[in-house]
């Protein structure tokens, strides 16, 4: 069975980077899939954050591209979020999901970590 | 970007209603659209992929269908655990987007 388990500070300091990880269980990131970030506001809707491949390569939502850096960890079967610079607006809960790609397509995101809250405070 | 619409934002329904929930997209994605449900403090569950390819271990009673732009989600007949929020995906192109959700309560 695929779990993924999200880990991190839970509270972060305007300015500071945010951090967090997502370890992997049942399944080799270094087989196959994607594997994303999505965030949610308290009370808000989903927002896709960014995807890295075992490869390393990476795409992500140009809204937040400036602050985002994805890396994956095959070997402890892992991959990692940093956003810089946050504020207030960055609290949220944050799930990490595995997919796939269909060609130039992507599939569903069919795992899905119990997701993480992060505030940002002072 | 391409964005995704959800209508209704909420709705209250009965246990045994038939409830349907649409979801449009700013420009075609063919069949890339997923739906999700999620309860309160819980991750979303994927429940529908390629508009309507039921995942298994999911009721029959949820149903999906569309194409290009405009898509829906049935449920035929309400259950208690079914109240939860909504949320339709396109996969299509990047940034990989979702719909803002409709939230079914209990009338």
């Amino acid at each position: 069975q695929v779990q993924l388990q999200e880990s991190g500070p839970g509270l972060v300091k305007p300015s500071e980077t945010l951090s967090l990880t997502c370890s992997v269980s049942g399944y080799s990131i270094s087989t196959a899939y994607f594997w994303g970030w999505i965030r949610q506001s308290p009370g808000k809707g989903l927002e896709w954050i960014g995807s890295i491949y075992k490869s390393g390569s990476t795409h992500d939502n140009p809204s937040l591209r400036s602050r985002v850096t994805i890396s994956v960890d095959t070997s402890k079967n892992e991959f990692s979020l940093k956003l810089s610079s946050v504020t207030a607006a960055d609290t949220a809960v944050y799930y990490c999901a595995r997919f796939d790609s269909r060609g130039r397509q992507f599939g569903p995101f069919d795992y899905w970590g119990q997701g993480t809250l992060v505030t940002v405070s002072s | 970007d391409i964005q995704m619409t959800q209508s209704p934002s909420s709705l209250s329904a009965s246990v045994g209603d038939r409830v349907t929930i649409t979801c449009r997209a700013s420009q075609s994605i063919t069949n890339y659209l997923s739906w999700y449900q999620q309860k309160l403090g819980k991750a979303p569950q994927l429940l529908i992929s390629a508009s309507a390819s039921l995942q298994s271990g999911v009721p029959s009673r949820f149903s999906g269908s569309g194409s290009g732009t405009d898509f829906t989600l049935t449920i035929s007949s309400l259950q208690p655990e079914d109240f939860a929020t909504y949320y339709c995906q396109q996969t299509y192109s990047t940034p990989l987007t979702f719909g803002g959700g409709t939230r079914v309560e209990i009338k």
